[in-house]
C-alpha cells in the first residue's frame, strides 16, 4: 500500500508554455502533499506544502505565481509551471502524507517528473 | 528551524563489506522522526529505515541498521554485506512533526559499491 504516482515522468516543452504535473495517491487519502525540486546531484528542495481544500504554503523564494499548486481532492495534487523558461528545467518530486490515524511521520514519494524547457 | 548535515558527499565500499554513512541533525523538538532514504539512478525515493526519537532501541531492517545517539544528535546508517544494488544516493531526513510534517533533507551521500 501507500503508492504515490506522478505523471508525466518526462515532459519537454517550449519556452513560454505552461506544464502541469499530477501527483496521485493511489491507495490512501493524502491530507497533505509536498512538492520538491531537485537539481542534478543535489538534495531535494521543498517548494510548497499543499493541504486538501486550502491554498498551498510556499517556501521562501519560491514564486507562487510561477508554480501553481492545486490540491482539489484527497488523492490529487497538481503543480503547474506557468510560462516555463529554461531555468525551470529540473526534476520535480511530490510526496504525500497519509491521513490515517497511525502517526509514522513517513512521507510517500512519487516517481518524479523531469521537465525540460527548450 | 531544523537542519540535517551529511558530511560525506561520497563513499565507496567493496561488495560484501560494511559501510557507515554519517548524519547529524538539529531540532528544538523533543519528539521527532529520522529517516534514511535511498535514491537510485531511477530517482525514485525509497525509504530505507525509520527511527522514532522516543525509542531508545536502534532500528534495524535486514542489512540496514542505525546508530541513533539522541544526546549527540547523530543518526548514522550502517549497511552490512553491501550489494551492488545498494549503490545510490542516500539522504538522511528529519521530521519534527507539527501540523504539516515537513521533511528536512541532508545534502546526500553518494554510495558506490565496488565488485
Amino acid at each position: 500500500g501507500a503508492v504515490v504516482s506522478q505523471h508525466p515522468s518526462r515532459v519537454i516543452c517550449k519556452s513560454g508554455t505552461s506544464v502541469k504535473i499530477e501527483c496521485r495517491s493511489l491507495d490512501f487519502q493524502a491530507t497533505t502533499m509536498f512538492w520538491y525540486r531537485q537539481f542534478p546531484k543535489q538534495s531535494l528542495m521543498l517548494m510548497a506544502t499543499s493541504n486538501e481544500g486550502s491554498k498551498a504554503t510556499y517556501e521562501q523564494g519560491v514564486e507562487k505565481d510561477k508554480f501553481l499548486i492545486n490540491h482539489a481532492s484527497l488523492t490529487l495534487s497538481t503543480l503547474t509551471v506557468t510560462s516555463a523558461h529554461p531555468e525551470d528545467s529540473s526534476f520535480y518530486i511530490c510526496s504525500a502524507r497519509a491521513g490515517w490515524g497511525l502517526n509514522t511521520g513517513e512521507l510517500f514519494f512519487g516517481e518524479g517528473s523531469r521537465l525540460t524547457v527548450l | 528551524a531544523q537542519t540535517v548535515t551529511q558530511s560525506q558527499p561520497e563513499m565507496s565500499v567493496q561488495e560484501a563489506e560494511t559501510v557507515t554513512l554519517s548524519c547529524t541533525y538539529d531540532t528544538s523538538e523533543s519528539d521527532y522522526y529520522l529517516f534514511w532514504y535511498k535514491q537510485p539512478p531511477s530517482r525514485q525515493m525509497i525509504l530505507v529505515i525509520r527511527q522514532e526519537a522516543y525509542k531508545q532501541q536502534n532500528a534495524t531492517e535486514n542489512r540496514f541498521s542505525v546508530n541513533f545517539q539522541k544526546a549527540a544528535k547523530s543518526f548514522s546508517l550502517k549497511i552490512s554485506d553491501s550489494q551492488l544494488g545498494d549503490a545510490a544516493m542516500y539522504f538522511c531526513a528529519l521530521n519534527s512533526g507539527g501540523s504539516n510534517y515537513k521533511l528536512t533533507f541532508g545534502k546526500g551521500t553518494l554510495l558506490t559499491v565496488n565488485p
